[in-house]
């Protein structure tokens, strides 16, 4: 595709049950970065991916949180046993040139926890 | 650690004025440093980077920021807001990680 592609766009999960949010990049960029935006606030960045290595993962909030780039363009970003505090857009942003270039983001996964 | 400060989450201005949105940032080396504008239920689409060379940096819809070392700031202005200008702004930098703001939402006056 053109752009970065997110799915689902909206997630609606009782308290406790697992949630996967997939990311699609867009065609070889090698750099991917997971964010997580509450509502009124900026991304807070949640962990970043160089092909199918996961060099940081230092902002995930919990060991709830886990994320993947087996093959190195799609990701998952799978939360377990949801918690009312995990309600909030994620966003995936992929890049070409690392740190120095421009981050292209998808539209978000607005996850809402019940 | 880096970190980006926007001065003022609300900011509005009457249609055909200046705008301006400020972004100071804290880091020991320049980082580099973007403007992102996200429009409700749109994801955040880049208005315009620094990384290295002129100072003033021009993006699109007419926006532009001056990198300002001494000040340690990046400022975001247009000459004239149009309607199409209401949105949600960040300020971001990188070097070894992105940091975003915490946004600055800007209304436009008819």
């Amino acid at each position: 595709g053109a752009g970065v592609s997110q799915s689902p766009r909206y997630k609606v999960a009782k308290r406790g049950q697992d949630v996967a949010l997939r990311c699609d990049p867009i065609s070889g960029h090698v750099s991917l970065f997971w964010y997580q935006q509450a509502l009124g606030q900026g991304p807070e960045f949640l962990t970043y991916f160089q092909n199918e290595a996961q060099l940081d993962k230092s902002g995930l909030p919990s060991d709830r949180f886990f994320a993947e780039r087996p093959e190195g363009s799609v990701s998952t970003l799978k939360i377990q046993r949801t918690q009312q505090e995990d309600s909030a857009v994620y966003l995936c942003a992929s890049s070409l040139d690392g740190m120095a270039g421009e981050l292209f983001f998808g539209e978000g996964s607005r996850l809402t926890v019940l | 650690a880096q970190s980006v400060t926007q001065l003022g989450s609300h900011v509005s201005v009457s249609e055909g004025a200046l705008v301006l949105l400020r972004c100071n940032y804290s880091s020991s080396v320049p980082p580099y440093l973007f403007w992102y504008v996200q429009y409700p239920n749109q994801g955040l689409q880049l208005l315009l980077k620094y990384t290295t060379g002129a100072t003033l940096v021009k993006g699109i819809n007419g926006f532009e920021a001056e990198f300002k070392k001494s000040e340690t700031s990046f400022h975001l202005t247009k000459p004239s807001a149009h309607m199409s200008d209401a949105a949600e702004y960040f300020c971001a930098v990188s070097r070894n990680q992105f940091y975003f703001g915490t946004g600055t939402s800007l209304t436009v006056i008819p």
